[in-house]
């Protein structure tokens, strides 16, 4: 079955840059596009930016501009986000979430468990 | 920047038919989708390109969108459908959610 499998959670200090992993498993990988999404603690989702896993094209949240990083490495169906500067405002889950690419459209079908990751000096 | 409305809160009696509107300009020209979220949990997909359920997705949820809203609708609506839930459009080369709804069943 399809499975988005994240890294665990992870603690950084303001200023710090932290990396989440996305592992793909039961499809065809660069059949579609990943999105990263995050949630802080009560608050609404929020998308960052996805990545074309057939092409590595990007796009960005202008929310995010400059600090996000969206990656993909298709011989591991890992998908990565990293974002740098950290703040205490980036407290949150991050998801990883596929689309098609080959619809517009089709929606999110298939999210991560959600990482945690926690921005505390 | 192109924005999503929702109403923060929705309150339904079980049985009973739930109706959360998205409003954004001109939001009948994108595709909408809506996503159910269950505390601690990940979001679920429950509508796509405006009208469709994915598999797995029981037929009491239903969508339309047309001018500047977009409408999700729960039929008979039971204990198990109090969630969150979000709409989401492409906005110029951006995903925009709305703020999400929350539907409690009475």
């Amino acid at each position: 079955q399809v499975q988005l499998v994240q890294s665990g959670a992870d603690v950084k200090k303001p200023g710090a840059s932290v990396k989440v992993s996305c592992k793909a498993s039961g499809y065809s990988f660069t059949d579609y596009a990943i999105h990263w999404v995050r949630q802080a603690p009560g608050q609404r989702l929020e998308w960052m930016g996805w990545v074309n896993v057939v092409n590595g094209n990007t796009k960005y949240s202008q929310n995010f501009q400059g600090r996000v990083t969206v990656t993909r490495d298709t011989s591991a169906s890992t998908a990565y986000m990293e974002l740098s500067s950290l703040r205490s405002e980036d407290t949150a889950v991050y998801y990883c979430a596929r689309e098609t690419i080959i619809v517009a459209g089709t929606g999110a079908d298939h999210w991560g468990q959600g990482t945690l990751v926690t921005v505390s000096s | 920047s192109f924005e999503l409305t929702q109403p923060p809160s929705v309150s339904v009696s079980p049985g009973q038919t739930a109706t959360i509107t998205c409003s954004g300009d001109k939001l009948g020209d994108r595709y909408v989708c809506w996503y159910q979220q269950k505390p601690g949990q990940s979001p679920v997909l429950v509508i796509y390109q405006d009208i469709k359920r994915p598999s797995g997705i029981p037929e009491r949820f239903s969508g339309s969108n047309s001018g500047n809203t977009a409408t999700l609708t729960i039929s008979g609506t039971q204990a198990m459908d109090e969630a969150d839930y979000y709409c989401q459009a492409w906005g110029s080369s951006a995903v925009v959610f709305g703020p999400g709804t929350k539907v409690t069943v009475l």
